[in-house]
């Protein structure tokens, strides 16, 4: 069945980078997903890829996306304290009716 | 422009009552889904509403309901109502393009606990 895995949790020092990393088991996947909650709130769509692409940059925002692999990564550049929170990746099945949700990495900034 | 909105925030009830979670699309959506987020996980799809009628449902009894206005707006119905239905109930919208649905776009939450 569709499985998506995240590691909990990822600590990093204030002004580096982080590498958030994600696996899927959905072969047919059309868009693979970041979103961000912070405590308390809803989801934030921050990015998302089409199945067909690599690569995605917005600003300090990349997600790698490896098919052959199965593996999706959000790089977040010069990492700040408001980027504390969990982010979750998701896969959409059946033309986004649905979004498969990992368990969601909690980002951890040490000053 | 407003985004998705979801009432209440806050929601406590007692075991064997009914609920009726809202949510108001963001402008310009015409598609509203259902998430039911437990803690600490990722969020269960529960369904997905488009004109009206339930697109697609994930693994949920019927114990949930739903129902869309011709505003696009939505509701969540959960009846008898059990311990294990304490979550945060998150409502997404989208607009259909051609077959696919654009990404969705999560409200705030209405976080119902079940006593």
């Amino acid at each position: 069945g569709e499985d998506v895995e995240q590691s909990l949790f990822l600590s990093v020092r204030e002004g580096d980078s982080s590498v958030i990393n994600c696996t899927y088991t959905d072969s047919s996947s059309t868009y693979l997903y970041w979103y961000k909650q912070e405590p308390g709130a809803g989801l934030q769509l921050l990015t998302y890829i089409f199945s067909n692409m690599d690569m995605k940059q917005d600003q300090r925002l990349t997600v790698l996306l490896n098919k052959k692999d199965k593996h999706l990564s959000l790089r977040i550049a010069d990492t700040q304290t408001g980027d504390s929170a969990i982010y979750f990746c998701a896969e959409s099945l059946d033309s986004n009716y649905q979004l498969i949700w990992g368990a969601g990495t909690k980002l951890i900034i040490k000053p | 422009d407003a985004g998705v909105t979801q009432s209440p925030t806050h929601l406590i009830k007692t075991r064997g009552q009914q609920v009726t979670l809202r949510c108001s699309p963001k402008s310009g959506h015409d598609t509203v889904s259902w998430y039911q987020q437990a803690l600490g996980q990722g969020p269960q799809f529960i369904f997905q509403y488009y004109e009206e009628e339930e697109r697609q449902r994930g693994n949920f009894p019927d114990r949930f309901s739903g129902h869309q206005f011709p505003n696009y707006s939505s509701e969540l119905n959960v009846n008898a109502l059990l311990l294990g239905d304490s979550a945060l109930y998150l409502c997404a919208s989208s607009f259909l393009q051609g077959a696919d649905n654009s990404p969705l776009h999560f409200g705030n939450g209405t976080r119902l606990t079940v006593t």
